[in-house]
C-alpha cells in the first residue's frame, strides 16, 4: 500500500511568494492532517479534514496559510505571501476514520526554506 | 489545556547502553498515547500506539511504559544500537486527534 505522499520534497522561496505543498493521503483513510515542525515549536496543527470538510484551520496560521481538499485523495496547502519565519519541515498525515487513537501516518514532509 | 513536557531533549549512549525517555503529560483524561521515531530526512514512524488501559506495553527491544499516577509515559530502549538514532516524539490524547499534544522530541545518538 501506497503511504502518504508529499511533494515537494524541498523548496526555496523568496518573501513575498506564494507556494503550494501537496500531499496524498493513504488510499481510505478519511482524516488528513497538516503539521508545521519546527526544532523550536516542534508540531503544530495547520489544519485538520475530515471527509474532506476542514473541521479545524489552526488558529494562528489563518492569516497566509490555507489548506484544501478538494477529493479525497489530494490536498494543498498554499501559503501566500511567505516569510521567512515560515521557513519550517511541513508535514501532511493521514489515518481512518473514527474517534482518537487512530494511528497517524506521516508522510516524509516538505522542507521550505524561505529567503 | 494538556501539556506535555518531553525530556532529555537530547540523549547520546553508547551500543548496547539502555536510554529512557520520558513525557510527563498534565490532562488526567488522557486515554492514549503514541511514540514515533523520526530519522533524518523521514516522517514520522508510529513505533507504538498504548491506551490507558495497560501500563506495559513491549516492543521489539524496547518497552514503553504507562504511569497513570504519576501522569507519565516512558520509552525504554534497551540495548540500543546505531540504528536506533532517531529523534523520538512522544503524543498524547484526548479525544479525537486532532487534539494530539506533542512532545518537543528527544534526539538519540547511539554510538558504535
Amino acid at each position: 500500500d501506497a503511504g502518504v505522499t508529499q511533494t515537494p520534497r524541498h523548496e526555496v522561496a523568496e518573501k513575498g511568494q506564494t507556494i503550494i505543498l501537496k500531499c496524498e493521503p493513504v488510499s481510505g483513510h478519511n482524516d488528513l492532517f497538516w503539521y508545521r515542525q519546527t526544532k523550536i515549536q516542534g508540531l503544530e496543527l495547520l489544519s485538520y479534514f475530515r471527509s474532506k470538510s476542514l473541521m479545524e484551520d489552526g488558529g494562528a496560521f489563518k492569516d497566509r496559510f490555507k489548506a484544501e481538499m478538494l477529493n479525497s485523495s489530494f490536498s494543498t496547502l498554499k501559503i501566500q505571501p511567505t516569510e521567512p519565519k515560515d521557513s519550517a519541515v511541513y508535514l501532511c498525515a493521514s489515518s481512518l476514520e473514527g474517534q482518537g487513537g487512530n494511528t497517524l501516518y506521516f508522510g516524509e514532509g516538505s522542507r521550505l526554506i524561505v529567503v | 489545556g494538556e501539556q506535555v513536557e518531553q525530556r532529555p531533549p537530547h540523549l547520546s549512549v553508547r551500543e548496547g547502553d539502555s536510554a529512557v525517555i520520558i513525557c510527563t503529560y498534565t490532562d488526567p483524561n488522557s486515554y492514549y498515547f503514541f511514540w514515533y521515531k523520526q530519522e533524518p530526512g523521514a516522517g514520522l514512524q508510529l513505533l507504538m500506539k498504548v491506551f490507558s488501559s495497560t501500563e506495559i506495553n513491549e516492543g521489539q527491544g524496547f518497552t514503553v511504559l504507562l504511569n497513570k499516577k504519576d501522569k507519565q509515559l516512558s520509552l525504554n530502549l534497551t540495548a540500543a544500537h546505531p540504528g536506533d538514532s532517531a529523534v523520538y516524539f512522544c503524543a498524547v490524547g484526548v479525544g479525537d486527534n486532532s487534539k494530539l499534544i506533542w512532545g518537543l522530541g528527544t534526539s538519540l545518538v547511539v554510538n558504535p
